[in-house]
């Protein structure tokens, strides 16, 4: 079974700041999925990523399969980005199949 | 609106009800995953559908709970004799299978257990 850790597990930012959001890992997977929970429950799915790095305006995915690690970064952070930041892998370290998700990070942009 | 949609949005029942949650998956979606979260938590698996068949089921999911996909399109999710413990956020996914799907999650049904 995978194992999933991020950190840190809360964050305060002060908006326009540069934000970074780590998870490790425990077993070797083809893609890891970056999630964003809003108050009130609802999850988006912001990336799934195999390899190198991706980028949707002003959020960065990296992730390193070598290491077991990824990272989100959002640049110029803005009140708006105040989620929950989770980031998921594939129970049996395939690319199908259940979830297991990380804890989350709760991020706070202050104005 | 042709997202993924889960009702009721929230419910609230007594200990010992029965409750029984909906999701409507995005039409040509042919996999469909419940997920339970509690407060502070991640979410966890607890079932996934790939059209009517359901192909898994996490341990977590109790002779109470029952998921069905009758025609692999909706599915249902039934609570037989809630607990408390049963208060969470029950969220329903839905993917085209495939390498490298992406799940597409609904706002979730919140139930507290009184």
């Amino acid at each position: 079974k995978n194992e999933v850790e991020q950190s840190p597990q809360n964050l305060t930012a002060q908006e326009g700041e540069f934000i970074t959001i780590n998870c490790s890992y425990s077993v070797g997977i083809s893609a890891l999925h970056w999630l964003q929970q809003h108050p009130g429950g609802g999850i988006v799915s912001l990336f799934m990523l195999s390899s190198g790095k991706k980028k949707h305006g002003r959020l960065i995915a990296t992730i390193n399969i070598q290491e077991k690690h990824s990272s989100l970064h959002i640049t110029a952070s803005h009140p708006r980005d105040s989620a929950v930041y989770i980031c998921a892998v594939p129970n049996y370290g395939g690319s199908q199949g259940n979830l297991i998700f990380g804890k989350g990070t709760k991020l706070s942009v202050k104005p | 609106d042709t997202g993924v949609s889960q009702n009721p949005r929230h419910k609230i029942t007594k200990r010992g009800q029965n409750v029984t949650f909906r999701c409507d998956p995005i039409s040509e979606h042919n996999r469909l995953y419940w997920y339970r979260q509690t407060l502070g938590q991640g979410p966890e698996f607890l079932t996934y559908f790939q059209n009517e068949a359901q192909l898994e089921k996490s341990r977590l999911l109790s002779d109470r709970f029952s998921a069905e996909r009758p025609k692999g399109s909706f599915s249902t999710l039934e609570i037989q004799r809630t607990e408390q413990g049963d208060s969470a956020m029950y969220l329903c996914a839905s993917s085209l299978a495939g390498n490298q799907e992406t799940q597409y999650f609904g706002p979730g049904t919140r139930l507290l257990v009184l």
